[in-house]
């Protein structure tokens, strides 16, 4: 069992462009959640995607942006880039119905 | 709305010591899941140890254990004979229940952590 796996680990974007992450779930896991984690700071809930809906929201702007594909992998998308973005972007995946979450290592996205 | 506080930013023990994390919480929920994950400088969060609301007994694994004060709102976690591999964040976090339709598994609230070295 791969876990869950994020791509890519590393991303060094200008202000004003556009990212995209990605995250693969552990098997037999159909809840994808992204997670936003400054540094020095505790991870903050951007949103959750089950059967390829947006479930729940956090405190986020419209720039950030997601998609659940078939195969319940995940694509978090940041538009208009700021450097206030800059953090370590966390995936977490869950089994139905279950209150348990796996995270992946993260992606770490510095805008400069 | 749900919060969790840590109040501890760093904590330091010696090498096969015991330490005890503290976290609290505030929720009106009747029922939930506390969590604590751990953060090496690897960056990926590893789950330590669950503990549902519901449940009178404190959640135990290995070393790790918890105290679990639901009164209280309180949710400790304690490290007994701490190794030097234990050093890293740790985030105190807390989840509703999954939804009753759908299936679908509630967000994680978490805590500023505490950052725990280990000394040899």
């Amino acid at each position: 069992d791969a876990g869950v796996t994020q791509s890519p680990t590393h991303l060094i974007k200008t202000r004003g462009q556009q990212v995209t992450l990605r995250c693969s779930p552990k098997s037999g896991h159909d809840t994808v959640s992204w997670y936003q984690q400054a540094l020095g700071q505790g991870p903050q809930f951007i949103f959750q995607y089950y059967e390829e809906e947006e479930r729940q929201r956090g405190n986020f702007p419209d720039r950030f942006s997601g998609h659940q594909f078939p195969n319940y992998s995940s694509e978090l998308n940041v538009n208009a880039l700021l450097l206030g973005d800059s953090a370590l972007y966390l995936c977490a995946s869950s089994p139905t119905g279950i209150a348990e979450a796996f995270f992946g290592q993260g992606t770490r996205l510095t805008v400069v | 709305a749900q919060t969790v506080t840590q109040s501890q930013p760093e904590m330091s023990v010696q090498e096969a010591e015991t330490v005890t994390l503290s976290c609290t919480y505030d929720t009106s929920e009747s029922n939930y899941y506390l969590f604590w994950y751990k953060q090496p400088p690897s960056r990926q969060m590893i789950l330590v140890i669950r503990q549902e609301a519901y449940k009178q007994q404190n959640a135990t694994e290995n070393r790790f254990s918890v105290n679990f004060q639901k009164a209280a709102k309180s949710f400790s976690l304690k490290i007994s004979d701490s190794q030097l591999g234990d050093t890293a964040m740790y985030f105190c976090a807390f989840m509703k229940p999954p939804y009753l339709y759908g299936g679908a598994t509630n967000k994680l609230i978490f805590g500023t952590g505490t950052l725990l070295a280990v000394q040899p």
